[in-house]
């Protein structure tokens, strides 16, 4: 099956600096990959789509400055938290469209998440 | 507004026992509903996918059952195991964002606990 990977699994980082959470899709090529954050005990809010060889369209409230999202190529993409502060401090997940699935394919195939930790 | 409201929020069954887990969503147009299992600290695992001309999904032992009238879904847990627990998200897709891909409704999802 499809799988999506996430590096790292877990990051503790100081205030003020920047953490690169890296989303793979190891099986298959995602020209989509889409960027989630999850709060505790809430469900996922999409943050992000990211598509590959073109700037990332952000979701309202989102702020692109801060989270920096770049998709080179068609097995990756990353997230970067761009001064990060405890408040960041969250669950990012991502999911990852197979490029042979149809447009209107609904199938997303998630990543196992990373624990970020602002202090 | 496109909601998608689950419950119980919470749910202690004994291992063995069926439990029924429900789905209420207001999402506009429709166009698909899916459960995933999440387990603590993963990501969601998809489960069921049904469109609005199904109206029952099996994955063994979990039975997804969508009434697109009523706009409700449930899923079903047959003879539950301590694995079954996990977080349970009914996830609702309708229409299309600016960008053209699906609008994508989360619910807060229902916490299982399965107890020996």
């Amino acid at each position: 099956g499809a799988v999506v990977s996430q590096h790292p699994s877990r990051v503790i980082c100081k205030s003020g600096t920047s953490v690169k959470i890296e989303c793979r899709s190891l099986d298959f090529q995602a020209t989509t990959m889409f960027w989630y954050r999850q709060f505790p005990k809430q469900s996922l809010m999409l943050m992000a789509t990211s598509n590959e060889g073109s700037k990332a369209t952000y979701e309202q409230g989102v702020e692109k400055d801060k989270f920096l999202i770049n998709h080179a190529s068609l097995t990756l993409s990353t997230l970067t938290v761009t001064s990060a502060h405890p408040e960041d401090s969250s669950f990012y997940i991502c999911s990852a469209r197979d490029s042979r699935d149809s447009f209107s394919s609904y199938e997303q195939y998630f990543g196992p998440g990373t624990r970020l930790t602002v202090t | 507004k496109n909601q998608v409201e689950q419950s119980p929020q919470s749910l202690i069954i004994l291992e063995g026992k069926n439990c029924t887990l429900q789905c209420n969503y207001t999402v506009s147009p429709f166009s698909n509903l899916r459960w995933y299992k999440q387990d603590t600290g993963r990501g969601p695992v998809s489960l069921t996918i049904m469109t609005f001309s199904e109206n029952t999904k099996s994955n063994g032992r979990y039975t997804a059952t969508l009434d697109a009238d009523t706009k409700q879904s449930s899923l079903h847990i047959t003879a539950s195991q301590l694995s079954d627990s996990a977080s349970y998200i009914c996830v609702v897709s309708a229409g299309v964002n600016s960008g053209g891909y699906q609008k994508v409704t989360f619910g807060t999802g229902t916490k299982l606990q399965v107890i020996p």
